[in-house]
């Protein structure tokens, strides 16, 4: 158990809809992390947050949002969504973005699954 | 980017030592070498990591070559549970020091 909790495990929506995945990091962790995952894409960085304030960005698309709260807990918005969203969502934690030697936690994953 | 190379895939037999290796020629003086290993349906986990000497923990030893441009994750005993991918990662301070994976080497263990 690496301490980050994600939910849901499973989600089946439909093409259209919006979804919220949430992520509560390990205890005292600052820095939050979601990585996508599909089978033609591999894991692949969306977007990271410190201590509520957006830290970097990577592949993640403009339909798609996130933010962390005042508790450190961190949710992912994924709007107006297609078939090929389809994929694990991982959230990560650690304890702060600026420690290149430091280890980064990563949940078990929410898996969606757009029909 | 400063970018790893790993074999897709090795095989080893159960209770052998296992040594994974990884290319990195554009690693600069200030990325550690990242070890993370996924087993199915579960999401990475961390196993190691190095800047220039060679570390040793509990599921893993790291050896780092003189010159950084390569490691190598050495399992010490491979078990069926080893059985998993193995991603060797650049973590890269002037990049936020998130991790970027790449296709890492798929690990299968033969009992």
């Amino acid at each position: 158990d690496s301490g980050v909790t994600q939910t849901p495990k499973h989600l089946i929506t439909a093409t259209g809809q919006r979804v919220t995945l949430r992520c509560s990091p390990r205890s005292g962790d600052l820095s939050v992390y979601w990585y996508q995952q599909s089978l033609d894409q591999g894991l692949q960085f969306l977007i990271q947050y410190y201590n509520g304030e957006e830290r970097a960005k990577g592949n993640i698309l403009e339909r798609f949002s996130a933010q962390q709260f005042p508790d450190l807990h961190s949710e992912l918005n994924l709007s107006s969504l297609e078939l090929g969203d389809s994929a694990l969502y991982f959230c990560a934690s650690s304890v702060a973005p600026g420690q290149a030697g430091g280890t980064i936690y990563f949940g078990e994953g929410s898996w969606l699954t757009v029909v | 980017d400063a970018k790893t190379t790993q074999p897709n895939s090795m095989e080893s037999n159960e209770e052998e030592p296992v040594h994974l290796p990884c290319n990195h020629s554009t690693i600069s003086g200030t990325d550690y070498i990242h070890w993370y290993r996924q087993l199915p349906s579960q999401g990475p986990e961390y196993v190691i990591h190095g800047l220039t000497s060679n570390v040793n923990n509990r599921m893993a030893s790291l050896a780092i070559a003189e010159d950084r441009k390569s490691s190598t994750l050495i399992l010490h005993r491979a078990t069926l549970r080893d059985a998993a991918v193995y991603y060797c990662i650049l973590r890269e301070s002037q990049r936020g020091n998130m991790l970027t994976f790449g296709g890492g080497t798929r690990l299968m263990v033969k009992p």
